[in-house]
């Protein structure tokens, strides 16, 4: 099965902060890679497909990039809004996985 | 506006069964491939299994740990995606949420329910 670790685990920044989430897979996935947002209480939201695509009514500040075994999340103006823990997950095998999440929090 | 409703969660003791549901509606239920996610206390979110459509075969896949304990089925005629456990873990313990896969945007769990929860407990 494919691993996903997602560093770092906890981050605290400021409004306004460039933010930048990694997330490393066990072997290449390709571009294979999708990023999830979860507010407490509330089912995950997709926000970035294919490593890099914006879903549909995601605000630009937010970026994926990567491929093979390395990808990156980037927010690149923190909102109060984007306080939540953000997953990634790949969808090269079959059986998919997630990484372990990154808490976000606004000083 | 496409809808996902799970029902069926609840307590359980170690070795019992239950059966969740999950409700679609908003699109063409027969032509999409679901998932089953979890998320145990406090934890992360687990891919438990899929199903594909019937014209793919409905064929199914599932996490190691719940393999021959799971079931994933689907009743296109009434809407509706099952998963069936059986010999329950204290380590089930979760929210339980199914998912659409791929159904607009390719390879991803696009579509989410609000999630229920199932506690495996004596």
């Amino acid at each position: 099965d494919i691993q996903m670790t997602q560093s770092p685990s906890y981050l605290s920044a400021s409004v306004g902060d460039r933010v930048t989430i990694t997330c490393r897979a066990s072997q290449s996935i390709r571009r294979y890679l999708n990023w999830y947002q979860q507010k407490p209480g509330k089912a995950p939201k997709l926000l970035i497909y294919a490593a890099s695509t914006l879903q549909s009514g995601v605000p630009s500040r937010f970026s994926g990039g990567g491929s093979g075994t390395d990808f990156t999340l980037t927010i690149s103006s923190l909102q109060p809004e984007d306080s939540a823990t953000y997953y990634c997950q790949q969808s090269f095998s079959t059986r998919y996985s997630f990484g372990q999440g990154t808490k976000v929090e606004i000083k | 506006e496409v809808q996902l409703v799970e029902s069926g969660g609840g307590l359980v003791k170690p070795g019992g069964s239950l059966r969740l549901s999950c409700v679609a509606s908003g699109f063409t239920f027969k032509n999409a491939q679901m998932n089953w996610v979890r998320q145990g206390p406090g934890k992360g979110l687990e891919w438990v299994g899929r199903i594909a459509i019937k014209a793919d075969g409905g064929t199914t896949d599932y996490m190691t740990p719940v393999k021959g304990r799971f079931t994933i089925s689907r009743d296109d005629s009434k809407n509706t995606l099952y998963l069936q456990m059986n010999s329950l873990k204290t380590e089930d313990t979760a929210v339980y949420y199914c998912t659409t896969d791929g159904h607009r945007v390719p390879a991803a769990c696009d579509f989410w329910g609000q999630g229920t929860r199932v506690t495996v407990s004596s």
